[in-house]
């Protein structure tokens, strides 16, 4: 099963409102990492924050870490249509720190 | 520069077929490489990841294998292509364990 799962699976919403997902894991981690993929692309890396930070910004871009629950959130402020894609998080384990795991993936429409 | 390299950006194989996929990297040297596959509308999932030269850790049993006969270059191979090996397949590189990835743009694979 994936190291990160990613609530909820989709999410669509109107331009100018907050986009809030979820991200739970299940093994001690260094660091949680969140992505952007737009249709057919790559992905694109968005924020690191290590298992010693609980809150970190970029941006229009909140996450936050809860290493006792095992979980992270990524919210998006102010959403624009160009923030429709889909989001994953990533950790890289603290047993492994080679490897890097992805979730499911959080599909967000960005309504105009 | 972290400019990766993936080739080619489609490829439609028959069933039984050899595979070779190409990615190669710029900037610092001895990067840790991934090769990750994306069913349609799914998460990544880790395939092969190395940390150097000849080393190669495989996170999935299956007729894949990959191979890094350069610092700077990673392959992904199969002898014999099934359909269920139809996927988008991403490379991606990390400077060290726990820091960022960055992504290609993917190949995406149909086996017919």
């Amino acid at each position: 099963s994936q190291q990160g799962e990613e609530d909820p699976q989709a999410l669509s919403i109107q331009e100018g409102e907050n986009a809030t997902m979820n991200c739970s894991y299940k093994t001690s981690i260094n660091n949680l990492q969140w992505y952007r993929q737009n249709s057919g692309r790559g992905l694109v890396h968005l924020i690191l924050i290590r298992s010693n930070e609980r809150e970190k910004h970029s941006g229009r871009l909140r996450v936050t870490l809860d290493t006792s629950k095992k979980s992270s959130s990524l919210l998006i402020t102010a959403s624009r249509a160009a923030d429709t894609a889909s989001y994953f998080c990533a950790t890289a384990l603290e047993a492994a720190g080679n490897k890097l795991t992805f979730g499911g993936g959080t599909r967000v429409l960005v309504k105009p | 520069s972290q400019t990766i390299h993936q080739w080619p950006a489609t490829l439609v194989q028959p069933v039984g077929s050899p595979l070779s996929l190409e990615c190669t990297v710029e900037g610092t040297s001895n990067p840790n490489l991934y090769w990750y596959r994306q069913a349609a509308g799914r998460g990544l999932q880790l395939l092969f990841y190395s940390v150097g030269i000849g080393q190669i850790s495989s996170e999935v049993p299956q007729n894949l294998s990959a191979s890094r006969p350069q610092d700077r270059q990673f392959i992904l191979s199969s002898k014999k292509l099934l359909l269920s090996d139809s996927g988008f397949y991403l490379c991606a590189r990390r400077w060290q364990q726990n820091t960022e990835a960055f992504f290609g743009q993917g190949t995406r694979l149909t086996v017919v």
